[in-house]
Formats: C-alpha cells, structure tokens, sequence
C-alpha cells in the first residue's frame, strides 16, 4: 500500500513565524504535491515537482516555498506565517509509471496561525 | 485549461434512496478519478477511470465515464449513512501529471 505521511497532524504557530511541513511517501513516487483546503474553495495546488531538486508553481504559491532534496521528501516552507494561511494541508504524490495519474494523500496537517 | 464542475455541491438524502452526483469537465482529460473525504480527514480514492465507456462498481457506488459528454456520475444506490461524506472528482491535464479537482459534493444521509 501507498503510504504517504505528514509531520504533524495539528500545528499551532504565530504570525511571523518561519513554518516547516514535511511530506514522505513511500513507493518510489516521482510527482508530489502540495494542496490546501479550505471551506467552500476545494482543494487548491500551491506547488508541485516532478523530480528531486525540481519545482513548479501551482495556483495559490503566493508565500510559500518547497524543498524536495530527496526523492521520497517534499516540504512546504511557509516563510512568514500569516493569519490567512490558517488551513488544512495536504500532501499527495504520484507515480509517472504504470498507474500514473492518481495521487495518494497523507493525512493532512491543520494548521493554525494566530 | 480544464476546468471541473460538479453538481450538486450538497445533497441531503433519505435513507434507501438512489441519486446521482455530477461531474463535468471542460476540456479532453485523459482519466478521471473520484474521491472521498470523512470530516476532518483526507481524501481517499474510490475510482479510476480510463476511458470511454468506464464503469466501476463497489458496494453502493458506481461511477461511469463519458469522455464525448465530457460527463462522469457517481450513482448511489440505496443510500446509507456511511455512505456521509465529500464526495469529489478530478480530471487529468491533458499533459503532465496535475489533477484538477471539482469543489466537492457534501452528502448527508438521513435515516
């Protein structure tokens, strides 16, 4: 089974802060991405990558950054924390092999800003 | 660019009963995939569909594809409450590996 993990299920941080959300999945993915989620506006992508030490914009990238030093690690780096990046997170991969097209979710990181 | 749209957003249904829900896409996608959300979770994938024609079936869920119509549904057969939950459908681009996801539909069953 895909297993895609996240670092912390609820994370609590002030505004100003630097904030770290880390992603690992386990199959040997190629494609990972970053979503948030939040009421009535759907899942929308802030980035993604294709392949270690590659990156792509997705819709909403405005104060965030990523870092995929390794195959099976992306993370999403929130630079100054702001009260509007109060939302669930979500992390997902793909392969581009056989299967290729679906995406496999971590469990998602709540994370509140105040 | 595709774009996704799925109706109704919410549906509120009895017990037993049967409904569908909607999903259409705007431009040639290559597969589309239905997903399922429980509050305070996160997204689970149901189906796969590849092609023209697709059907899948498990247990009271059944999802279809017409890729002329550019048109999934998701069937729901007599209902139960398990079945509560955000219900959603992505499409692939055309190229590359992104999906682009419908803003969900919340089903609530009522007993």
């Amino acid at each position: 089974d895909v297993k895609v993990t996240q670092s912390s299920r609820y994370l609590v941080k002030r505004t100003g802060e630097k904030v770290f959300l880390e992603c690992v999945q386990d199959m040997d993915h190629e494609n990972m991405f970053w979503y948030r989620q939040d009421p009535g506006l759907g899942l929308r992508l802030i980035y993604f990558s294709y392949d270690v030490k590659m990156k792509e914009k997705g819709d909403i990238p405005e104060g965030y950054s990523v870092s995929r030093e390794k195959k099976e690690r992306f993370s999403l780096i929130l630079e100054s924390a702001s009260t509007n990046q109060t939302s669930m997170y979500l992390c997902a991969s793909s392969s581009s092999g056989a299967g290729w097209g679906e995406q496999y979710f971590g469990p998602g990181t709540r994370l509140t800003v105040t | 660019e595709l774009k996704v749209e799925q109706n109704p957003l919410f549906l509120s249904m009895q017990e037993g009963k049967n409904y569908t829900i909607y999903c259409n896409y705007s431009t040639t996608s290559d597969r589309l995939y239905w997903y399922r959300q429980d509050p305070g979770k996160s997204l689970e994938s149901l189906f796969v569909l590849l092609s023209n024609g697709a059907v899948k079936q498990e247990g009271r869920l059944m999802a279809s594809l017409d890729t002329k119509a550019r048109l999934s549904t998701l069937h729901i057969t007599a209902a139960v409450h398990d079945l509560s939950a955000t219900y959603f459908c992505a499409g692939l681009m055309e190229y590359g590996n992104k999906l682009v996801f419908g803003a969900g539909t919340i089903l609530r069953v009522k007993s």
